[in-house]
């Protein structure tokens, strides 16, 4: 089944403590990318990566970092987590050959809470 | 920037009956894709429909139309025989094509309550 995973599915953890969320997905898609949703605000991306090694900043990426080593996988990292990023985060992907035009392809989302 | 509203933040309608939600969207460009998502309390996000902004013909899927008005910028999702598995939170989303990132700009959502 083509689909994005993401793990884990919640997580409670304590201001300061690196945390990696995981993202991978199985249809040999170039295009990933990390959103976050937040009551009133949407859906907002962190961080995109149009292939491999290639990542970039989306709208709001103070305090996240990505690493794109292989086409598959696009780990998200909160080397120190503050209770503003307690949020419900979604992995998305798309292949370049359609980028956007079919919309993405979402993982189900993490929730995360920073005590 | 492309902005993207939701001016609705709750709607509900009788089972059965017909509701239109809004989206209007900011932008200078001429290529572009929007969409609407639904996302139930499973928090999946699902592709409810989408429509190419060189398309006049307003898309639909099954019981899920839109009203596209490029020159207005608007674009409506209407639910026509509304069921209780309608009920979520929906999002009207653009694409930039050919933008570079072609990220997804998301409203801020409207929360829909099916009433039986």
């Amino acid at each position: 089944e083509a689909q994005v995973t993401q793990n884990p599915r919640y997580l409670i953890t304590v201001t300061g403590k690196k945390l990696t969320v995981t993202c991978s997905q199985n249809m040999n898609h170039e295009y990933m990318s990390w959103y976050r949703q937040d009551p009133g605000l949407g859906l907002r991306q962190i961080y995109y990566s149009m292939n491999v090694e290639v990542t970039d900043k989306g709208d709001v990426p103070e305090g996240y970092k990505v690493s794109r080593k292989e086409k598959r996988n696009f780990p998200l990292i909160l080397e120190s987590p503050s209770p503003n990023q307690t949020s419900l985060y979604f992995c998305a992907s798309s292949p370049r050959s359609a980028l956007g035009s079919y919309g993405y392809t979402f993982g189900s989302g993490t929730r995360l809470t920073v005590v | 920037a492309q902005t993207v509203t939701q001016s609705q933040p709750e709607m509900s309608v009788q089972e059965a009956e017909t509701v239109t939600l809004s989206c209007t969207y900011d932008t200078s460009e001429s290529d572009y894709y929007l969409f609407w998502y639904k996302q139930p309390p499973s928090r999946q996000m699902i592709l409810v429909i989408r429509q190419e902004a060189y398309k006049q013909q307003n898309a639909t899927e099954n019981r899920f139309s839109v009203n596209f008005q490029k020159a207005a910028k608007s674009f409506s999702l209407k639910i026509s025989d509304s069921q209780l598995g309608d009920a979520a939170m929906y999002f009207c989303a653009y694409v930039l094509l050919f933008g570079g990132n072609e990220k997804l700009t998301f409203g801020t959502g409207t929360r829909l309550t099916i009433i039986p």
